[in-house]
């Protein structure tokens, strides 16, 4: 199958810092990303979707000046968290999808855990 | 009420066991459904898609019941490495037109020796 890399897959900060998550389609043109959310013990929860050279849609509750996200190009989506709080510790998930091949299989980006201090 | 309702579990079975998970979802315009896995601090990965015919795919067999919103997976002869959290997915096209997938909270399945 396809596949999606992230990076990195950890990461700790100080409370105020920003930081940022790649994710990357690696062999197939990614028109749609999607970054979920998963607390411990909990369901994914959808952040927001992004379609290459457009602004992201975000979900409900989730607010787009604390996470942007940017989709510069068909293989790369990056996800900033700015001033980072604990309540932010989470696993950060990205997918990715091709509309153009005809299908909406989502392939999985390993994640990245953020603790933030 | 949760759009993606699964029994958290932990489901506890000896090796070899036969165990069914149900999943029952409220959105009756979804189109798409899904099992995925997920291991312990790793990202979900689709085990199998879930047809309306019911469909298979070695030990394990998907059913999906339109009329009553239901979804099912059946896993025969369990492995030690079935050990993992299943993920009821569901696939809909939402007010905004957009489709997105939409995550249950996971049974988890521990396969004992």
């Amino acid at each position: 199958g396809a596949v999606v890399s992230q990076h990195p897959s950890w990461v700790i900060c100080k409370s105020g810092t920003s930081v940022k998550i790649e994710c990357r389609s690696l062999d197939f043109q990614a028109t749609t990303m999607f970054w979920y959310r998963q607390f411990p013990k909990q369901s994914l929860m959808l952040m927001a979707t992004s379609n290459e050279g457009s602004k992201a849609t975000y979900e409900q509750g989730v607010e787009k000046d604390k996470f942007l996200i940017n989709h510069a190009s068909l293989t790369l989506s990056t996800l900033t968290v700015t001033s980072a709080h604990p309540e932010d510790s989470s696993f950060y998930i990205c997918s990715a999808s091709n509309r153009l091949a005809g299908t909406d299989t989502q392939y999985f980006g390993p994640g990245t855990r953020l603790t933030v201090l | 009420r949760k759009e993606v309702e699964q029994d958290p579990g932990p489901f506890n079975v000896p090796e070899g066991a036969t165990v069914a998970f149900n999943c029952t979802y409220s959105n009756s315009a979804s189109q798409s459904f899904f099992w995925y896995r997920q291991d312990c601090r790793k990202e979900p990965k689709l085990l199998m898609s879930v047809y309306s015919s019911g469909n298979e795919d070695g030990r394990f067999t998907a059913q999906l019941n339109r009329a009553s919103q239901y979804i099912s997976l059946l896993i025969r002869d369990s492995k030690l490495s079935d050990s993992a959290t299943y993920l009821c997915v569901v696939n809909f096209r939402g007010d905004t037109g957009r489709r997105a997938l939409t995550f249950g909270s996971g049974t988890r399945l521990q396969v004992q020796p």
